[in-house]
């Protein structure tokens, strides 16, 4: 599986927008780009994932680049709910339970500050 | 819709005791995974499902067991409690074919003395 490189940690101000970069130069071409974040002492919490277009949802837009070595997860509109630390991960679209290829290995993800 | 759930949230438990967590989903989701989360380890996989009635190991199965008898419900439980199953306990399902579009529960916190 690919490597991801996120920053230790970020801060943003109140109701602007939070950018926040995953790079993932290693990537296959069947790898997806999954992001969740985790709210202190909470479960983690599914946000968005993409193979090569942009995606959008009610939470967050992801934009991957045209070699895919990297992505930017935007929360457009960011409030101090969002603070948590957010992960980025790359794996394929199918999985062979062979193995323990199900689970999800989470890093050590970027602590979002938001800011009043 | 309720997503996933997890019964107890808390639990203090004597070594030697046995316990079952319930994770339940209302999402009709065909996977189903116990991790548990200790502090500056990450998430790791303790036993996953890929349905009903199907069960396998993760990355660390021992000391627990795992079934599921009905498709929204995955039991974990713990036979011989151990002070290093101390940890945080999360459930999470997915739907199939997206396994990795993970939903997860709260969370149990088991402390074992």
């Amino acid at each position: 599986d690919a490597k991801t490189t996120q920053p230790t940690s970020m801060d943003c101000a109140e109701g602007r927008a939070a950018n926040l970069p995953c790079n993932h130069s290693t990537i296959s071409g069947n790898e997806y780009v999954y992001w969740y974040r985790q709210i202190h002492s909470q479960g983690p919490q599914y946000i968005i994932h993409g193979l090569k277009n942009n995606e959008t949802n009610e939470m967050a837009s992801l934009i991957i680049t045209e070699d895919r070595k990297s992505s930017t997860l935007i929360l457009p509109h960011a409030t101090l709910r969002d603070t948590a630390v957010y992960y980025c991960i790359v794996r394929v679209a199918s999985v062979n339970y062979g193995g323990s290829q199900g689970n999800l290995i989470f890093g050590k993800g970027t602590k979002l500050s938001v800011k009043p | 819709n309720a997503g996933v759930t997890q019964t107890p949230k808390f639990r203090v438990l004597k070594t030697g005791q046995s316990m079952t967590l319930l994770c339940a989903q209302d999402m009709n989701h065909e996977y189903m995974y116990w991790y548990r989360q200790d502090p500056g380890m990450g998430l790791r996989l303790i036993h996953y499902s890929v349905g009903e009635g199907t069960t396998a190991k993760g990355e660390v199965p021992d000391g627990y067991n795992v079934s599921r008898l009905k498709k929204q419900n995955f039991l974990l439980g713990l036979e011989s409690a151990a002070p290093s199953q101390t940890s945080v306990y999360f459930c999470a399902s997915s739907p199939d074919p997206l396994p990795y579009e993970q939903y997860f529960g709260p969370g149990t916190r088991l402390t074992v003395t």
